[in-house]
């Protein structure tokens, strides 16, 4: 079956860099329609879609956090690691990986991660 | 401000029907298919709907979904407590070469 794991730190300090790695199974970053994308949740707050890779390597980010962001993928590890600098306290969030199957105009999540949370203070 | 726009907040009573709507524009909801999430409590999203109307293997058909033209809407009857959670409509945006997600409805069941 697909799951989907995320780690990384819990607490990062301002203006740091964070590194989360997603480590998925049940499918191939190699197989045609597979992504896996990154998503966060500020407390309280709503979904923010950051990033996703697919199984071209061919990378999307969300439009306002692109100069911080990068994604990149170990197909051989199964991993997807995601990296933002500049970290700020507005950064804290529950950070998902999720899988996403992609076809022409048929795009959707289907698997998540549980979830880490990570707090930027000092 | 999200690029999809949901209402805050539904309520209904145990028993009864509620739409949640979920409204774009040509770029995104308009040229793609629209998926729902659900998220209780504490927890990660759950796949809700696909493709604008499919269920995924294990959600009751208590739950459905549907679009036209830029708009879409999920309509959930029969509501159960275990329906409160937050709802969240998404789809990819062919201009911006983006995912949106709505801004998120919470559903209580009164």
């Amino acid at each position: 079956q697909v799951t989907l794991r995320e780690s990384g730190p819990a607490l990062v300090k301002p203006t740091q860099t964070l590194t989360l790695t997603c480590s998925f199974s049940g499918f191939s970053l190699s197989t045609s329609g597979m992504c896996v994308g990154w998503i966060r949740q500020p407390p309280g707050k709503a979904l923010e879609w950051l990033a996703v890779i697919d199984w071209e390597d061919d990378k999307y980010y969300n439009s306002s956090l692109k100069t911080r962001l990068t994604i990149s993928k170990d197909t051989s590890k199964n991993q997807v690691v995601l990296t933002m600098t500049s970290l700020d306290p507005m950064d804290t969030a529950t950070y998902f990986c999720a899988r996403m199957t992609a076809a022409t105009q048929k795009y959707y999540f289907d698997y998540w991660g549980q979830g880490n949370l990570v707090t930027v203070s000092s | 401000q999200s690029v999809l726009t949901q209402p805050p907040s539904v309520s209904a009573a145990p028993g009864q029907k509620v739409t949640i709507s979920c409204s774009g524009s040509s770029s995104n909801i308009g040229n793609n298919y629209v998926s729902w999430y659900q998220q209780l409590p504490g927890t990660a999203p759950k796949l809700l709907i696909y493709d604008n109307n499919k269920r995924p293997s294990g959600i009751p058909d208590r739950f459905s979904g549907s679009r036209s033209g830029t708009s879409a809407t999920l309509g959930i009857t029969g509501l159960q407590t275990g329906d409160e959670a937050d709802y969240y409509c998404g789809t990819w945006d062919s201009s911006l070469f983006i995912w949106v997600f709505g801004g998120g409805t919470t559903l209580t069941v009164l």
